[in-house]
């Protein structure tokens, strides 16, 4: 158990609709990392908060979003889903900002099923 | 971020010796190398990284040649629990960078 928590574990939703995926980091961690794993694409960094700022962006399409909030648990958003939006979602804490020494704690991530 | 190589697949009977190559000939003299897993579906989990030492943890042995042109991860007496995917990861040691995953060894640990 890495102390990160997410909700939901499953969730299947019709294409065009709405999502939020929510991420709890581990007690004292300041970052949230977002990362997409489908069968194509592998494991995709999306973007990274850092104490409620956003400090990196990777892959992330537009109709994604993500926001940290001041009690440091983050949430993504995805809207417009389309069938490629199904993969596994998964949120990644660490202490500091992101610098190479921080080790990322991996939650057990949001499998999100469009149809 | 310097790119690695890994075999896509190994074998290993278990309570033998894992050992997982990695090949990173373009690393920077100051890049780390780190390893996680990610056991089916599950969310990866750190492993262990270096610079230039050999490390040691309660996982496993992370060891880094001499030129740093490699490294091999190895898994002290392997078990059924250790199959996974295991990821090899060139970082930048100063300032800022992502975790960039590429398809990493799948290890197979058979009875």
């Amino acid at each position: 158990d890495s102390g990160v928590t997410q909700t939901p574990k499953h969730l299947i939703t019709a294409t065009g609709q709405r999502v939020t995926l929510r991420c709890s980091p581990r007690s004292g961690d300041l970052s949230v990392y977002w990362y997409q794993q489908s069968l194509d694409q592998g494991l995709q960094f999306l973007i990274q908060y850092y104490n409620g700022e956003e400090r990196a962006k990777g892959n992330i399409l537009e109709r994604f979003s993500a926001q940290q909030f001041p009690d440091l648990h983050s949430e993504l958003n995805l809207s417009s889903l389309e069938l490629g939006d199904s993969a596994l979602y998964f949120c990644a804490s660490s202490t500091g900002g992101g610098a190479t020494t921080d080790t990322q704690y991996f939650g057990p991530g949001t499998r999100l099923t469009v149809l | 971020d310097a790119k690695t190589t890994q075999p896509t697949s190994m074998d290993c009977a278990e309570g033998r010796a894992a050992n997982l190559p990695c090949n990173h000939s373009t690393i920077s003299g100051n890049e780390y190398v780190y390893w996680y897993r990610q056991i089916h579906s599950q969310g990866p989990q750190y492993i262990i990284h270096g610079l230039k030492n050999n490390e040691t943890n309660e996982m496993a042995s992370l060891i880094i040649t001499e030129d740093r042109k490699s490294s091999t991860l190895i898994l002290p007496h392997a078990t059924l629990r250790d199959t996974a995917v295991y990821y090899c990861i060139v970082r930048v040691a100063s300032g800022y960078s992502t975790l960039t995953f590429g398809k990493g060894t799948m290890l197979l640990v058979s009875p």
